[in-house]
């Protein structure tokens, strides 16, 4: 069964400062990779996804993150926060053989704050 | 208007009492699914559905039930609801399209509160 770790609970980032939200998976075969965002009484939003080829891939609001097979992890980078990007952020993967039609196995979280 | 809807989007109910939330979407995708959300345990999948013949359990099905309704209907149902159920409830839904395979669109939230 696939697992994914996000190691910090909590971040924070002074606005303007570079981010980095780490995600660690375990799964056997090659994944499908997502990072999603949560704001505060709102629903999941899709960052970025990672399916195949270029392991660094871009995502919408200035983000991007890496996939690193040897390391099983795919990061989450941004140059420079905003105090927009204060929000919850989940790391997911998906099975790659089926379409990833089981779902997504979701971390537990990483709390981004902000400070002025 | 939101491709996938959730309602209600706030319940608050006494132990033992059922309970359905209902989903719907607009984006005419096959899959559907319903995931659970507590504070500091990420989310975690209930249950989900290929089509209206199809229902799979996911990792957290017990005390649950679902039923899909049409291609575009999905709800959950907790037929006794008790306190350890309160939580934010979430129905998603995906395509099959190689494109965008895996990836989940998801409804607001449900917010259930049990009492």
């Amino acid at each position: 069964a696939q697992s994914v770790t996000q190691p910090d609970i909590h971040i924070t980032v002074s606005e303007g400062a570079s981010l980095e939200l780490r995600c660690n998976y375990s799964y056997g075969a090659t994944p499908y990779l997502f990072w999603y965002v949560q704001s505060p009484g709102q629903g999941l939003q899709l960052l970025l996804k990672y399916f195949s080829g270029d392991t660094l891939v871009q995502g919408i609001k200035g983000f991007e993150a890496e996939f690193k097979r040897s390391q099983s992890s795919f990061n989450l980078r941004k140059p420079s926060v905003h105090w927009s990007d204060a929000a919850e952020y989940f790391c997911a993967v998906g099975a790659l053989s089926g379409g990833g039609a089981d779902g997504l196995t979701f971390g537990k979280g990483t709390h981004l704050i902000i400070q002025p | 208007d939101a491709d996938v809807t959730q309602t209600p989007r706030n319940r608050i109910t006494k132990t033992g009492k059922r309970i359905m939330l209902e989903c719907s979407q607009t984006k005419g995708h096959d899959r559907m699914y319903w995931y659970r959300q507590d504070p500091g345990l990420g989310l975690r999948l209930i249950y989900y559905s290929f089509d209206v013949k199809d229902i799979n359990k996911g990792e957290i099905s017990d005390g649950y039930s679902v039923s899909r309704q049409a291609q575009a209907k999905f709800s959950l149902s907790l037929e006794s609801a008790i306190p350890n159920q309160t939580a934010l409830y979430f129905c998603a839904t995906s395509d099959l399209g190689d494109s965008r395979a895996g990836e989940l669109f998801f409804g607001e939230g449900s917010r259930l509160t049990v009492l």
